[in-house]
């Protein structure tokens, strides 16, 4: 079946640091790819997305790239922010009615 | 704007009191599903609607109900709700089942069953 792994958190940065966070899948047929961000009460909002090999998905400085070869979607960011502090989702869709989300990756980032 | 609205925020209630927890998209959106999210193990779906009248399950839909009588709402009820349904709870919402379409997601509701 459809799976996603995201690395464990928390991830703890200095401001200014580099950001990586880690996202591998599994999938039948060819899916599109999600990054989502959950800030402290609220509900996930779309950072961005990638729907074929090789494009790039960018929002807000994050950036990730789709690769085929790899089964990777790794999320990246040169510099991080105090406010860039969430919950990471990375997520797939094949097509259909479901959406299957990574367990989630903590990030804090310090002063 | 664009929303997504989950009533209660929060709610704390007993074992066995039925409760209903409300969604409501202004989006015109077809597609509308419930997730729990449980620590360590992300979002899963209980049910999702591709338009009025029409619900599936999820993977995780036991003690859980839902109805799509009008296409803005869905609504998830508890009949008789159980300690291991306290969880955060989120509806989401989207234009239609194609693999590049996100979902947009409520606030969320924190249910606690004692």
């Amino acid at each position: 079946g459809n799976s996603v792994t995201q690395m464990e958190g928390p991830v703890t940065l200095s401001e200014e640091a580099f950001l990586t966070i880690n996202c591998t899948y599994t999938a039948t047929g060819y899916p599109s790819l999600f990054w989502y961000v959950q800030y402290p009460g609220e509900g996930l909002q779309l950072l961005l997305k990638a729907t074929k090999a090789d494009d790039k998905g960018s929002n807000k400085g994050f950036e990730a790239t789709y690769r085929k070869e790899t089964t990777s979607f790794h999320l990246e960011k040169g510099s991080v922010q105090v406010s860039d502090s969430a919950v990471y989702f990375c997520a797939l869709k094949t097509g259909g009615f479901k959406t299957i989300f990574g367990a989630g990756t903590r990030l804090f980032v310090k002063a | 704007e664009a929303q997504v609205t989950q009533n209660p925020r929060y709610l704390i209630t007993v074992t066995g009191k039925k409760l209903t927890v409300t969604c409501s998209q202004n989006m015109n959106h077809e597609y509308m599903s419930w997730y729990r999210q449980d620590p360590g193990l992300g979002l899963r779906q209980i049910y999702y609607s591709m338009n009025v009248e029409v619900t599936d399950k999820g993977d995780v839909p036991e003690g859980y109900k839902v109805s799509r009588k009008e296409k803005r709402n869905f609504p998830l009820i508890l009949e008789s709700p159980s300690p291991n349904q306290t969880s955060l709870y989120f509806c989401a919402s989207s234009f239609g089942s194609e693999r590049g379409q996100p979902q947009h997601f409520g606030d969320g509701t924190r249910l606690s069953i004692l």
